[in-house]
């Protein structure tokens, strides 16, 4: 199972949108509304922050949204903050009951 | 309150065996599936396998399959994985997270380092 693709990074300043693309096969992101999308800042644990594609779990800001066309998703942060800055990694269900992740993103607040 | 706790990592030599345990607490165990997650240093996420909560359906990555085990006591709300045949690709910090549905990892433990080396 190959990981889905990620931009190895994106950067905007404060206030900005940034959107990070997340590109799978058939067998995965295009064949389930079952991407999630997790952010990690260094040497924590990821945290879950859009899953099912465009759903987000309680307490996560609305600044975070999430996307989806064909094998391509996308996650979108508006109103960049500073505490956005980490690494952020989409997932998928795939057709062989396991899951992939994609590469990560680093997310650079300028 | 959901807590993941992973333990038994450590420095093992190429070819040997180390099992993990992750801990639950917070939550109904037996109704939710567990994945193990690790990370290699300095790389990104890499699924490696998962329980479901009966623990009659085992799930695991093409790169550990035939070499990992999971197994999980419901009684003792802990997950385990057996690590057999370990190579140095294996070295990575290793998270179990509890599964929302299936794909969907709603909370993480704080992971726990496995290095394999001579």
């Amino acid at each position: 199972q190959s990981a889905l693709t990620q931009p190895a990074s994106v950067s905007g300043s404060p206030g900005q949108a940034i959107t990070i693309s997340c590109t799978g096969t058939s067998s995965d992101v295009g064949g389930y509304n079952y991407v999630s999308w997790y952010q990690q800042h260094p040497g924590k644990a990821p945290k879950l922050m859009i899953y099912d594609v465009i759903k987000r779990p309680s307490g996560i800001s609305n600044r975070f949204s999430g996307s989806k066309s064909g094998k391509t998703a996308s996650l979108t942060i508006s109103g960049l903050q500073a505490e956005d800055e980490a690494d952020y990694y989409c997932s998928s269900y795939t057709t062989s009951t396991t899951v992939v992740f994609g590469g990560g993103t680093k997310v650079t607040v300028l | 309150e959901v807590q993941l706790l992973e333990s038994g990592g450590g420095l093992v030599q190429p070819g040997g065996s180390l099992r993990l345990s992750c801990a639950a607490s917070g939550f109904t165990f037996s109704n939710y599936a567990i994945h193990w997650v690790r990370q290699a240093p300095g790389k990104g996420l890499e699924w490696v396998s998962a329980m479901s909560g009966s623990a009659t359906s085992t799930y695991y990555a093409d790169s550990v399959k035939g070499r990992f085990t999971i197994s999980r006591d419901n009684s003792k709300n802990t997950l385990y994985l057996q690590m057999n045949s370990l190579r140095a690709e294996d070295t990575a910090v290793y998270y179990c997270a509890k599964a929302a549905d299936f794909h969907v990892f709603d909370y993480w433990g704080q992971g726990i380092l496995v290095t394999v080396s001579s």
